[in-house]
């Protein structure tokens, strides 16, 4: 079975500090897609980025970077030097003819 | 070019009322999906369609039907509400055909109070 664990459930940091969200999952397919999604209190759902589970290099995109190790079967998020419109819910997400969801990391940046 | 977009934003039903959500996509994507979010709780697959003119079962389908009207298109309906069915509800779409390998978009949501 395919499942998507987000152990944290609420994380709350001050602004500037570096935070990861963790997000571990669970497939026995060789081919697989992981995403991560944002979720502002505005409500939609933004995405952030999709990782093929042949492509294990990770990736910085301006203060996001992400770290995919197919040994711990986790894909985990790092936002450096966070700010306030950062908070948000995040969501990670696994792939493979259906997108199962984790049940989302909600994080609270205080000024 | 709005992306994926959803109608009405807000709506309230009393229990055994029906109603229609609708979502358009200008993307030409090829797979459409409607998800619930419950709160405390990721995203929940109710239908989708990978291509016109088919429809499939997800997660949580029961009390609800769809309809691909077009490439465009994809509603969802709800015969008879039942308090259970208050939740938001989002529409999506991505290129692929039914396989939800390529990244999803996703409309504004509509949040569905039933009474």
């Amino acid at each position: 079975a395919q499942k998507v664990t987000q152990a944290q459930t609420e994380i709350s940091v001050v602004e500037k500090e570096d935070v990861t969200l963790d997000c571990v999952y669970e497939t026995r397919d060789t081919t697989y897609y992981l995403f991560w999604y944002k979720q502002p209190p505005s409500g939609e759902l933004v995405f952030l980025i999709r990782r093929n589970s042949f492509d294990e290099q990770n990736e910085i995109s301006g203060r996001y970077s992400w770290n995919f190790q197919k040994s711990t079967s986790s894909f985990n998020f790092t936002i450096t030097a966070s700010q306030v419109v950062d908070s948000a819910v995040y969501f990670c997400a696994l792939s493979n003819y259906q997108l199962i969801w984790g049940a989302g990391t909600k994080l609270i940046i205080k000024p | 070019n709005a992306g994926v977009t959803q109608t009405p934003k807000f709506q309230v039903l009393k229990t055994g009322q029906s109603m229609t959500l609708q979502c358009a996509q200008d993307m030409n994507h090829n797979s459409m999906y409607w998800y619930r979010q419950d709160p405390g709780m990721g995203l929940r697959l109710i239908y989708y369609s990978a291509s016109e003119g088919t429809t499939d079962k997800g997660e949580v389908p029961n009390g609800y039907n769809v309809s691909r009207l077009n490439k465009r298109e994809f509603s969802l309906r709800l015969e008879s509400a039942a308090p259970s069915q208050t939740s938001v509800y989002f529409c999506a779409s991505s290129e692929d055909r039914g396989t939800s390998t390529d990244t999803q978009y996703f409309g504004p949501g509509t949040r569905l109070t039933v009474l």
